[in-house]
């Protein structure tokens, strides 16, 4: 099946810096978000992107399907965004069954 | 617009209990997903459902798990005899259609003791 692989594992920021998170996948994938998991252990929809660039915020997501790649964009971070980032994306035929990657863990001290 | 509803939000039984898991859906949609997330293996895809079809389940356990949605009524998921493996998060998603986004409910906290 489909790899996903994120990186980094793990991050830890000041408050007000900015971030890169980056998800890698091994085939051609038909959609591809991003979720927050936030400490309650909620997931957060924050991007539907396949393909292209997307903004929302201080958010931001850009996805290069041809290369296999998705990064999510962080900026002037707040310690609200700490929690884990995660990237899932649909390969399957007939029916869309999300693979997630393991994860990012973004800790933001004030 | 409510989101989709999932309850209990936290479920305790003992070991061979049975538990039963409620996802409603967001108004509008009528695909459900289940997926489990355990501590160590990350979230993973479990079944995939429409109205009273099962569509896919190809990452349920073969034994003692089964979901289903009614014509009428939340989708269930269902486990029977539980053991401790099965403490785990449990979220259900919808959509409004195959290929669209997919829509994350809170999650229930499973818990075998």
């Amino acid at each position: 099946g489909i790899q996903v692989e994120q990186s980094p594992p793990d991050l830890i920021l000041q408050e007000g810096a900015n971030s890169t998170l980056r998800c890698n996948f091994s085939d051609s994938v038909n959609n591809l978000q991003w979720f927050h998991q936030n400490p309650w252990g909620q997931l957060i929809n924050l991007f539907y992107i396949p393909s292209g660039t997307k903004q929302n915020g201080r958010l931001s997501a850009t996805t290069v399907a041809t290369e296999r790649y998705s990064l999510l964009y962080i900026s002037s971070s707040q310690t609200t965004d700490s929690g884990v980032y995660f990237c899932a994306v649909d390969y399957s035929q007939g029916a869309q069954k999300l693979v997630f990657g393991q994860g990012t863990r973004l800790t933001i001290n004030p | 617009n409510a989101g989709v509803m999932q309850n209990p939000r936290h479920l305790v039984r003992r070991r061979g209990q049975e538990a039963r898991l409620r996802c409603s859906p967001m108004k509008g949609h009528s695909h459900v997903y289940w997926y489990r997330q355990l501590p160590e293996e990350g979230l993973k895809f479990m079944v995939y459902l429409q109205k009273e079809n099962i569509i896919d389940e190809s990452g349920m356990p073969k034994e003692r798990f089964s979901a289903e949605f009614p014509k009428e009524g939340p989708s269930i998921l269902r486990i029977q005899q539980v053991v401790r493996g099965d403490s785990a998060a449990y979220f259900c998603a919808s959509s409004p259609n195959r290929v669209d986004e997919q829509y994350f409910g809170p999650g229930t906290r499973l818990t075998v003791t």
